[in-house]
């Protein structure tokens, strides 16, 4: 069976710091990899995706993949209050699985 | 572009009905992927329909169905609900297969 785990948290930073969320994953075949910002009450929204090992910037936003170790991860740069936010991975192999989600504090 | 729509918003039925929940993709998207999210099991996947066929089932009963018109809308149907049917249903499009845009949802709440 297809997991992606993340850690649920939350994971409380202060304003202006840098979060990290990280995501492990089960099947070696996932060849897309996807994180997602859910704030409550709202549906998904697609942030950032990565095809291949590396970093892949957007912004304040960048994805780490490393397909040797399964994991995934982003990093965001000077969080914001906005930020705060349920951070999903998704990983895709013919269909998409979702971890559950690791939620962020951004204090003032 | 206008975004993928879903109707109706929220919903209330009682066990043992059945309802149907439809999704309209971003223009040009012809894949739409349905799936339920609750508190305890995070976002699950029910099924993926492509040019009016079905690509991809999740693990979910049979009383979970599906369907995909010409025009790309989508819709699903759950019969005879039971209390657990409660959740969040997101459909979402896509322009192939990988990058997925979702709707706002519809809340199912069964009683």
């Amino acid at each position: 069976q297809k997991e992606v785990e993340q850690n649920s948290g939350p994971l409380s930073v202060p304003e202006g710091a840098i979060a990290s969320l990280n995501c492990t994953y089960s099947d070696r075949g996932s060849q897309s990899f996807f994180w997602y910002r859910q704030y409550s009450g709202k549906s998904p929204e697609l942030i950032m995706s990565i095809y291949s090992n590396g970093d892949k910037e957007d912004g304040r936003f960048t994805a780490q993949l490393n397909k040797a170790s399964q994991y995934v991860s982003l990093l965001i740069r000077d969080s914001q209050p906005s930020d705060s936010a349920t951070y999903l991975c998704a990983v895709s192999h013919s269909t998409l699985t979702f971890g559950k989600g690791t939620m962020l504090l951004v204090s003032p | 572009k206008a975004g993928v729509t879903q109707t109706p918003r929220y919903l209330i039925k009682t066990r043992g009905q059945q309802v149907t929940l439809s999704c309209s993709p971003i223009s040009g998207h012809r894949s739409v992927s349905w799936y339920q999210q609750t508190p305890g099991q995070g976002l699950q996947f029910l099924f993926e329909y492509f040019s009016e066929t079905q690509r991809n089932k999740g693990n979910f009963p049979g009383r979970f169905s599906g369907r995909q018109f010409s025009n790309s809308r989508s819709e699903m149907n759950v019969s005879t609900l039971e209390l657990g049917d409660s959740a969040l249903y997101l459909c979402a499009s896509s322009p192939a297969r990988d990058e997925q845009y979702f709707g706002p949802g519809t809340r199912l709440t069964v009683t």
